[in-house]
């Protein structure tokens, strides 16, 4: 099994539409989770930190359950300016910062 | 704002040259690592650093080597540089574990 993953998409929304990617990970010691977006040849930029159960900012959701051991992105009312690359990343518990290949999002007028 | 300097955006160099790639951070971070991002294939740690003097090889540390000798600088150096080390090359640091990382712009090597 692989260390994270992730369903590669894409995913192809029309604005203002809900859409949600979810996360696995394998190592149950990881503590802290994060969210980066990546546009475009262009590097990673943290979107979202989640520590504990969850966390929302504006638009965004993001869940976490640790006895499935998955995290969850929820993007509400989808703007063009979201298509991009979502990365995972749990971290902790092995030093090593993990990251899924990442879900491409597009959004389309 | 935590900065993350790379020296150079785009590269192109022949094959059999030394190559380094410089990155730079102003936070005082301990942790920094060097990554490769190819399409399809996500990032690729190639080497880490957790403190001064200190390295660890990732999963792709063949080909090259890496230098930290001081704490706010971790080079990348590919000793001979071949066709299939033609890349995007992603520098980062972080304060310690569980911590999230913060990114260089990232440097597109092409080797012809």
């Amino acid at each position: 099994r692989k260390e994270v993953e992730q369903d590669p998409g894409p995913f192809n929304v029309p604005e203002g539409a809900t859409v949600a990617f979810n996360c696995t990970y394998s190592n149950s010691a990881s503590q802290s989770f994060f969210w980066y977006r990546q546009d475009c040849r262009k590097e990673p930029k943290l979107l979202m930190s989640v520590y504990s159960s969850g966390n929302e900012d504006g638009r965004f959701t993001a869940q976490l359950n640790r006895a499935s051991q998955y995290i969850s992105l929820l993007i509400r009312d989808s703007k063009l300016s979201d298509s991009a690359t979502y990365l995972c990343s749990p971290a902790g518990g092995s030093y090593i910062p993990t990251f899924g290949r990442g879900t491409s999002l597009i959004v389309h007028p | 704002d935590v900065k993350v300097t790379q020296s150079s955006r785009y590269l192109v160099k022949r094959t059999g040259e030394k190559v380094f790639l410089e990155c730079v951070q102003d936070m005082d971070h301990e942790n920094m690592f060097w990554y490769r991002q190819d399409p399809g294939l996500g990032l690729r740690l190639i080497y880490f650093s957790y403190d001064v003097k200190m390295k660890e090889k990732g999963d792709i540390p063949e080909g090259y080597s890496v230098s930290r000798e001081k704490k706010e600088r971790f080079s990348l150096i590919l000793e001979s540089a071949s066709t299939n080390q033609t890349s995007m090359y992603l520098c980062a640091s972080r304060t310690g574990d569980n911590e999230k990382l913060f990114f260089g712009s990232g440097t597109q090597l092409s080797v012809l």
